[in-house]
């Protein structure tokens, strides 16, 4: 079947703008997560979400970053007023729940001009 | 801080030799798992071991994990070019259910 679909896969913004950034997980996968990858570096958690429970927003860098997930299925990563130190790939991952494997996008490259 | 943390950075090597690569982590796991991605894209998943096992195979790959060290090993034998990958671990650690990645090793297989 078909994989975690982002989308855009690449995207360039000025700075100040906002962007949204779309993930379509697999069909049936209960948990939804956003991560975050720098040039060369690992994966930076943001934010997860696990059926119908509260998300863990704790990895949020700050109030600017925001993220939905609708109907339990399609999720979308708001940053509003985007800086340059936005600039990364964002990576989005499902799966059927915790202890089991994630499944990743090929993630939307954000650069902030 | 990141959970865990791969070691060494980067690891060169010919084709045919074996590559290990190591991860720490830092609080108690319910699963560690290992994951590949090649340049540009996302990360694909190789194999998954629970806390109370100590070894794992899949093909090629074999993982130790040792929780009295917090510590696992990522051993790919008889390595060939399109290995060529960064290499990371993940932790799933209490009730958190978000898996928490480390820095990844950058393995190049020279042909």
């Amino acid at each position: 079947g078909a994989g975690v679909s982002q989308s855009p896969s690449n995207k360039v913004t000025e700075k100040g703008k906002d962007v949204e950034l779309r993930c379509d997980p697999i069909s049936g996968h209960t948990a939804l997560y956003w991560y975050r990858q720098s040039l060369g570096q690992g994966l930076e958690f943001l934010i997860y979400f696990q059926g119908n429970s509260a998300p863990d927003k704790s990895g949020l860098p700050s109030d600017r970053f925001s993220a939905e997930r609708t109907g339990g299925s399609v999720s979308t990563l708001t940053i509003q007023r985007t800086q340059q130190e936005d600039s990364a790939v964002y990576l989005c991952a499902s799966s059927f729940g915790q202890g089991s494997p994630l499944h990743f996008g090929n993630g939307t490259r954000l650069t902030v001009t | 801080s990141q959970q865990g943390e791969e070691d060494p950075q980067a690891l060169s090597i010919q084709e045919g030799e074996n590559a290990t690569m190591n991860c720490s982590y830092k609080t108690s796991i319910n699963n560690l798992q290992w994951y590949r991605q090649n340049s540009g894209r996302g990360l694909v998943h190789l194999i998954l071991i629970r806390s109370n096992e100590r070894e794992k195979h899949s093909g090629r790959l074999r993982v130790t994990l040792d929780t009295s060290k917090k510590s696992s090993s990522l051993l790919i034998t008889a390595s060939r070019a399109a290995d060529t990958a960064s290499y990371f671990c993940a932790t799933d650690a209490g009730n958190a259910g978000k898996s928490t990645f480390g820095d990844g090793t950058t393995l190049t297989v020279k042909p």
